[in-house]
C-alpha cells in the first residue's frame, strides 16, 4: 500500500506571492490532517478535514487554509507569503477522525522556502 | 494553550550508551505518543500510552507515561547509530480533540560509532 505522498517536496518562493501544497493520504484514508515545522516551534497543528469538512482548526492566521476532495486528497493554500512561513508542511492520514489514539501516517513533508 | 517541553534538547553520545529522553507539561493529557523523524520524511509512530503509569517496550526502547498522565519518558538501552533521529511526543486530549496533537520540539538524538 502506497504512504501518503506530498507536492511537491521543494518550493521557493517570495513574500508576497502565494503557494498551493498536495497531499494524497493513504487507500482508504479519510482524515487529512496538516501541520507545520519549524526549527523553533516544532510541530505545529494548522488543520484536519474529514469527508471533506474541516473538523478541527488550529492558531494560524486566515492565510493558511485548505480543502480536501471526494477522493480525499487535500490541498492547502497559503496567500501572502512571509518570511516566516518557510517551513516543512507535513500532511498526515488516518483512517477516521485521529485523535490520541488513532495512528496517523505522515508523509514525507514540502519544504518551503521564502525570500 | 497546553504545552511539551522536551529535554534534552540535542543529544550526542556514543555507540552503546544508554539515554532518557523527558516529555513535561502542566497539562493532563488522555494519551501521549512518541515519535521519531529521520532528515527528509515525516514522523513515524512509535508508541501510544494511555493509562497513567503505562509502561511500554519496543526492543530497546522504553516507554513510560507520568502516573498523573502529565509526563513521559523514553529510554534507550545499548543504543545504536541507527537510532539516529528527532524523537518527537506528542499529547492528546482531554481539551484537544480531533488530530489537534500537541508536539514537544523534539529531541535531535545522535548515536556515534
Amino acid at each position: 500500500k502506497a504512504g501518503v505522498t506530498q507536492t511537491p517536496r521543494y518550493l521557493i518562493k517570495t513574500r508576497g506571492q502565494q503557494v498551493t501544497l498536495s497531499c494524497s493520504p493513504i487507500s482508504g484514508h479519510r482524515s487529512v490532517s496538516w501541520y507545520q515545522q519549524t526549527p523553533g516551534q516544532g510541530l505545529q497543528f494548522l488543520f484536519e478535514y474529514f469527508s471533506e469538512t474541516q473538523r478541527n482548526k488550529g492558531n494560524f492566521p486566515g492565510r493558511f487554509s485548505g480543502r480536501q476532495f471526494s477522493n480525499s486528497r487535500s490541498e492547502m493554500n497559503v496567500s501572502t507569503l512571509e518570511l516566516g512561513d518557510s517551513a516543512l508542511y507535513l500532511c498526515a492520514s488516518s483512517l477516521g477522525l485521529a485523535g490520541g489514539l488513532r495512528t496517523q501516517y505522515f508523509g514525507p513533508g514540502t519544504r518551503l522556502l521564502v525570500l | 494553550t497546553q504545552l511539551l517541553e522536551q529535554s534534552p534538547q540535542f543529544l550526542s553520545i556514543q555507540e552503546g550508551e544508554n539515554l532518557t529522553v523527558y516529555c513535561n507539561s502542566s497539562s493532563v493529557f488522555s494519551s501521549l505518543q512518541w515519535y521519531r523523524q529521520e532528515p527528509g520524511e515525516g514522523p513515524v509512530l512509535l508508541v501510544t500510552v494511555v493509562t497513567g503509569g503505562e509502561v511500554k517496550k519496543l526492543k530497546r526502547l522504553t516507554f513510560q507515561f507520568g502516573d498523573a498522565r502529565k509526563d513521559s519518558s523514553l529510554h534507550i538501552t545499548a543504543a545504536q547509530p541507527g537510532d539516529t533521529g528527532l524523537y518527537l511526543c506528542a499529547g492528546a486530549g482531554p481539551e484537544t480533540s480531533g488530530s489537534r496533537l500537541t508536539f514537544g520540539e523534539g529531541t535531535q538524538l545522535t548515536v556515534n560509532p
